[in-house]
């Protein structure tokens, strides 16, 4: 079956500079992508979403982009924090524009920040 | 407070026995999951809820059970049938928008 993944299981970085994390989808059909974050022994906690017809939207420090040509999406993170350092997860739904459609997540990629 | 809450946070299990988590939202949203998630994995779906009454089978339904009598809640049973079900479990729910929203979790450990 389809399924979303994930470039880099890992990313170390330092306080202060900008995270890229990446996520590649196969399902041309998915048309709403969310992004969570998990830290240790807690749930995954939503922190920004984008419907396909759209191909960028930002929150605070947060930015997700996607490219449906190569069915990429990104999160960036700005002037990363300590506190952002968690596992980060992308997760596409293939509803296809019917209500609570099953969510298909990736594996995560853990962000490590740096003091 | 609105959200999510799962009971026990922490939840042993002696071989063939069968145990219940519990899931509450008052978020007032249709629809309720259930997920797996083993160390250093993406989640996998057990079962879902879009309305009272009503529930489906997820990608790993085998050896588990739910039961949807009331829109808050949605508890999950894992029976003696699961071999492994040493994992952490996560419900979650969600409302039109499709986001879902998540609990704090069950760590389920079988002694």
């Amino acid at each position: 079956g389809e399924s979303v993944g994930l470039h880099l299981p890992t990313l170390s970085v330092q306080e202060g500079d900008n995270s890229i994390i990446n996520c590649a989808y196969s399902n041309s059909a998915s048309d709403y992508f969310i992004w969570y974050k998990q830290e240790s022994g807690k749930g995954p906690q939503f922190i920004i979403d984008i419907r396909s017809n759209m191909d960028k939207r930002q929150g605070q420090r947060v930015t997700v982009l996607l490219n449906k040509t190569v069915k990429h999406l990104s999160l960036q993170i700005a002037a990363t924090q300590p506190g952002d350092s968690a596992v980060y997860f992308c997760a596409e739904n293939m509803a296809g524009g019917t209500s609570y459609g099953k969510l298909t997540f990736g594996q995560g990629t853990i962000l490590t920040v740096h003091p | 407070d609105g959200g999510i809450t799962q009971s026990p946070k922490y939840l042993f299990r002696k071989e063939g026995q069968n145990v219940t988590l519990s899931c509450e939202q008052n978020l007032n949203h249709d629809a309720m999951y259930w997920y797996r998630q083993d160390p250093g994995q993406g989640l996998r779906l057990i079962y879902y809820s879009q309305i009272v009454n009503d529930f489906q089978k997820g990608d790993i339904a085998e050896g588990y059970s739910v039961s949807r009598e009331k829109k808050e809640s949605f508890p999950l049973t894992v029976t003696s049938a699961q071999k492994n079900p040493t994992a952490f479990y996560l419900c979650a729910s969600s409302d039109y928008t499709d986001t879902q929203y998540f609990g704090p979790g069950t760590r389920l450990t079988v002694l």
